[in-house]
C-alpha cells in the first residue's frame, strides 16, 4: 500500500526565499507523480507532472524532482512571492491502474 | 481554459438521506474521478471512471456509493443514506486520453449531513 509524507507540514519564509518542499512515498511502482496547490476552500490546481520515466519537470519558477530510488520528490519554488502562500500536495498514481495517493500536505505562508 | 465544474457549492442534507453531486469535466476527457477531504485531513480517492465503468476503487467506496455518467456531459456521484461521516469536500476530476496526464479538479462540493 502507497504511503506518502510530506514535510514540512507547514513552513513560513519572507518573500523573496527559495524552498524546498518535500515528498516521500514507499512504492517505487509508480506511474506518475503530480503536484498540486489548494487555495482555502478550493479545488486543487495542477501545477506539475512527472511521468515514471523522467526525473524532473519545470515551469516557470517551480522545478518538481522524482527519485524513484530514494522514494521522495522535492518541489523547488524559486523567488517566492505572497501568491505562492497555498497547501501544496504531491500526488501518485501507483499500484492498480489509476489510484491515486496524496500527501498530506505542506502549508505555505510567504511573508510579504 | 476549460474546466470541471461542480454543482452545487455547498448542500446540506438530513442523515439518512440520498445525495446526488454533480461534475460536468472537461468536454474531450475521457477519464473521470471522485474523491474526497474531510475537513483537516488529506485528499482520499474514491473512484475512477472509464468507459462507463468503474476501472478502479477506494476500500472507502461502498455500497452506499455509486457513480453514472448520465448524459454523456455530467458525472454524478449517489451517495444513497448519508450518514455523519459522510461530511467532506467532494471533488470530482478529469483527465485526457491517457490516464498518466495530469487531472484537472473541479471546486468541490462541500456536503454536510446533519
Amino acid at each position: 500500500k502507497q504511503e506518502v509524507t510530506q514535510i514540512p507540514a507547514a513552513l513560513s519564509v519572507p518573500e523573496g526565499e527559495n524552498l524546498v518542499l518535500n515528498c516521500s512515498f514507499t512504492d517505487s511502482a509508480i506511474y506518475n507523480l503530480q503536484w498540486f496547490r489548494q487555495d482555502p476552500g478550493k479545488g486543487l490546481t495542477s501545477l506539475l507532472l512527472i511521468q515514471s520515466s523522467q526525473r524532473e519537470q519545470t515551469s516557470g519558477r517551480l522545478n518538481a524532482s522524482l527519485d524513484k530510488s530514494s522514494g521522495r520528490s522535492t518541489l523547488y519554488i524559486a523567488a517566492s512571492q505572497p501568491g505562492d502562500s497555498a497547501t501544496y500536495l504531491c500526488a501518485f498514481v501507483s499500484g492498480g491502474y489509476q489510484k491515486v495517493t496524496f500527501g498530506t500536505g505542506t502549508k505555505l505562508q510567504v511573508i510579504p | 481554459e476549460p474546466e470541471v465544474t461542480q454543482t452545487p457549492s455547498h448542500q446540506v442534507t438530513q442523515m439518512g438521506q440520498e445525495v446526488i453531486l454533480r461534475c460536468v469535466p472537461i468536454s474531450n476527457h475521457l477519464y473521470f474521478y471522485w474523491y474526497r477531504q474531510i475537513l483537516g485531513q488529506k485528499v482520499e480517492f474514491l473512484v475512477s471512471f472509464y468507459n462507463n465503468e468503474i476501472s478502479e476503487k477506494s476500500e472507502i467506496f461502498d455500497d452506499q456509493f455509486s457513480v453514472e455518467r448520465p448524459d454523456g456531459s455530467n458525472f454524478t456521484l449517489k451517495i444513497r443514506s448519508t450518514k455523519l461521516e459522510d461530511s467532506a469536500m467532494y471533488f470530482c476530476a478529469s483527465s485526457e486520453a491517457t490516464a498518466e496526464g495530469p487531472q484537472h479538479f473541479g471546486d468541490g462540493t462541500r456536503l454536510s449531513i446533519l
